[in-house]
């Protein structure tokens, strides 16, 4: 398996601008996580799915932020409109029920 | 929600020695699972180590191991020969069984290996 597979690696967008940032979990998997990394922050966790469903949102700072998961190998998250203060590294991971989850390489976003 | 801490923000090892980074989190669960992973410059997130809060035997892998106090709720993570490839920032996490799976991780630790 290629192990969990986000796209873009980089982006690099217009304060205003649509952002949509995706992730193949790895086969199998149950669990699907967004984290978002910063500096100040650290890493927080934004939303996870269950069986594609979004068991918790409460992490998603805004109603700019949302995300999707319309099967069982394909997430979104979607920022509209963009900020700078969004800017950081946002992470997929996926897991198979309670385990361990395996990451993304990330995605480093940046807002201009 | 369940807390994770790491109160060390830097540590440092002289290669070939051995260090231990601290975790210490809150909860009021009794079964859950305990992660250290390693983040290295290339960013990628690797899982280094788990622990099943119902084992009592420390999870080890390699020169990893982890000393694991449930009652003390503290989980700290020790790499024995420290390896320049060990450099990296490394975060503790911690994931419920019961309410709902989540994943939360403490603000992470960076770890400098010296030659």
């Amino acid at each position: 398996d290629a192990g969990v597979i986000q796209s873009p690696r980089h982006e690099v967008t217009e304060m205003g601008q649509e952002v949509t940032l995706r992730c193949k979990p790895i086969s199998g998997h149950d669990y699907l996580f967004w984290y978002r990394q910063t500096m100040m922050r650290g890493l927080e966790l934004l939303i996870y799915f269950n069986n594609n469903v979004p068991i918790d949102d409460s992490g998603m700072p805004e109603d700019r932020f949302s995300a999707k998961m319309p099967n069982a190998s394909f997430s979104t998250l979607k920022i509209q409109p963009s900020e700078p203060r969004d800017s950081a590294v946002y992470f997929c991971a996926s897991s198979y029920r309670g385990l361990g989850a395996f990451f993304g390489q990330g995605t480093r976003l940046t807002v201009v | 929600a369940q807390t994770v801490t790491q109160s060390q923000p830097e540590m440092s090892v002289q290669e070939a020695e051995t260090v231990t980074l601290s975790c210490t989190y809150d909860t009021s669960e009794s079964d859950y699972y305990l992660f250290w992973y390693k983040q290295p410059p290339s960013r990628q997130m690797i899982l280094v180590i788990r622990q099943e809060a119902y084992k009592q035997q420390n999870a080890t892998e390699n020169r990893f191991s982890v000393n694991f106090q449930k009652a003390a709720k503290s989980f700290s993570l020790k790499i024995s020969d420290s390896q320049l490839g060990d450099a990296a920032m490394y975060f503790c996490a911690y994931r419920s069984i019961y309410n709902n799976n989540d994943m939360r991780f403490g603000a992470g630790t960076r770890l400098t290996v010296k030659p």
